[in-house]
């Protein structure tokens, strides 16, 4: 098992520009979760998606960002323009029902 | 809406000393609790999750304890190391979210001085 895979680890990118961060989650797992960490606010979920369809968006913070998950193993998460203030550590996590929650190493992203 | 509070923000401790991270929530209708660990530009690792059902959950030295009816829970490090040293968070999640989120404390950043 190769615990939830995020790619990139490291983004930076230019103010204006496309973001997509990507998730793969471990086989298995029916839901996946997009979190987001800062100092200033800790780790807040973004969207989440149960059995690919998306359940809850109500933490995606504008309409910049986006989310889709095409199929049981593959997530992106797209911010589109990015702004300097979308810097940020994001994680991709997933769970099974009745388990306990596995969070990928993150992405950790800079936008100047 | 639920809220996560840990106490202490920091905390310093020598080798080998036993302590306790603190975590509350403010809603008790909780479907489990989870206890991570997050080091230094690394993702969460979780640590032990217990089900409302609970009351604890142990893993070598570690022990996790909850009380629903007061909205609290307590993580105990027995003999402490350096290699422990990490910030510990504590995330419920509330019913009506078997399939839902996960709601993080702040976390508690440990040191543990040789």
């Amino acid at each position: 098992d190769a615990g939830v895979i995020q790619s990139p680890r490291h983004e930076v990118t230019e103010m204006g520009q496309e973001v997509t961060l990507r998730c793969k989650p471990i086989s298995g797992h029916n839901s996946l979760f997009w979190y987001r960490q800062t100092m200033m606010r800790g780790l807040e979920l973004l969207i989440y998606f149960n059995n690919n369809v998306p359940i809850d968006d109500s933490g995606m913070p504008e309409d910049r960002f986006s989310a889709k998950m095409p199929n049981a193993s593959f997530s992106t998460l797209k911010i589109q323009p990015s702004e300097p203030r979308d810097s940020a550590v994001y994680f991709c996590a997933s769970r099974r029902s009745d388990s306990g929650y596995t969070f990928g190493s993150g992405t950790r992203l800079t936008v100047v | 809406k639920q809220e996560v509070t840990q106490i202490p923000a920091a905390l310093s401790v020598p080798e080998g000393e036993n302590l306790v991270l603190n975590c509350s929530f403010t809603d008790s209708a909780i479907y489990n609790l989870q206890w991570f660990r997050q080091d230094p530009g690394k993702g969460l690792t979780s640590l032990l999750l217990i089900q409302s059902s609970q009351r604890e959950q142990t893993s070598g030295r570690l022990n996790a304890s909850l009380d629903k009816s007061s909205g609290r829970s307590t993580l105990y490090i027995a003999a402490s190391q350096p290699g422990d040293s990490a910030t510990y968070l504590c995330a419920v999640m509330n019913y009506g979210g078997s399939q839902g989120n996960l709601i993080f404390g702040k976390g508690t950043k440990l040191s543990v001085k040789p």
